[in-house]
């Protein structure tokens, strides 16, 4: 069965830093991976997504995300954070072309320091 | 678009009493999903649909859980009898046909007392 880790479960940045959070999955065959966020009290809204094709995919309020085949990896960047990124962050794999349902990691909560 | 469409967004219940979860999937949209979020669990997927027909309910924790669809724009989780660790956040997802992205609706927050 597949599966999704995300190691970090609270990460800080400054604003204006530098963001990467990770994220492995396992699955057998090409996965279909997405981030949402996840703002307090709301639903998650999604920020990107890969299927196929080029494995840097660009995403919502200048996020972007590398899929990295021989890491089992897609993590999530952005290059310079403001105080409105605060939000816990999801990775997600999806299976049979993204048909069936999603398999969540179990978040990070990303805090910003002023 | 109004989006997914959950209500109530909030429910407060004694043990022992029936609850019931409503969703309204984007309209177009023929698969439907529900998910469970709690905090030792994170996000779970109960049960879903395409068009109208149950696919998967292995998420479904246990039989006091059921969930229908009795047509492409309503659907319903219903608990009975609900118990405190039903406590959580119950979200909606629809997707459109030949589309991978699932749509979230803002979430039922249920507590059982």
């Amino acid at each position: 069965a597949q599966s999704v880790t995300q190691p970090d479960i609270h990460i800080t940045v400054s604003e204006g830093a530098s963001l990467e959070l990770r994220c492995n999955y396992s699955y057998g065959a090409t996965p279909y991976l997405f981030w949402y966020v996840q703002s307090p009290g709301q639903g998650l809204q999604l920020l990107l997504k890969y299927f196929s094709g080029d494995t840097l995919v660009q995403g919502i309020k200048g996020f972007e995300a590398e899929f990295k085949r021989s890491q089992s990896s897609f993590n999530l960047r952005k290059p310079s954070v403001h105080w409105s990124d605060a939000a816990e962050y999801f990775c997600a794999v999806g299976v049979g072309g993204g048909a069936d349902g999603l398999t969540f990691g179990k978040g990070t909560h990303l805090i910003i320091q002023p | 678009d109004a989006g997914v469409i959950q209500s109530p967004r909030h429910e407060v219940t004694e043990m022992g009493q029936e609850v019931t979860l409503r969703c309204k999937p984007i309209s177009g949209h023929n698969s439907l999903f529900w998910y469970r979020q709690t905090m030792m669990r994170g996000l779970e997927l109960l049960i879903y649909f395409n068009n109208n027909v149950p696919i998967d309910d292995s998420g479904m924790p246990e039989d006091r859980f059921s969930a229908k669809m009795p047509n492409a724009s309503f659907s319903t989780l219903k608990i009975q009898p609900s118990e405190p660790r039903d406590s959580a956040v119950y979200f909606c997802a629809s997707r459109g046909g030949g589309q991978e992205t699932q749509y979230f609706g803002p979430g039922t927050r249920l507590l059982v007392l």
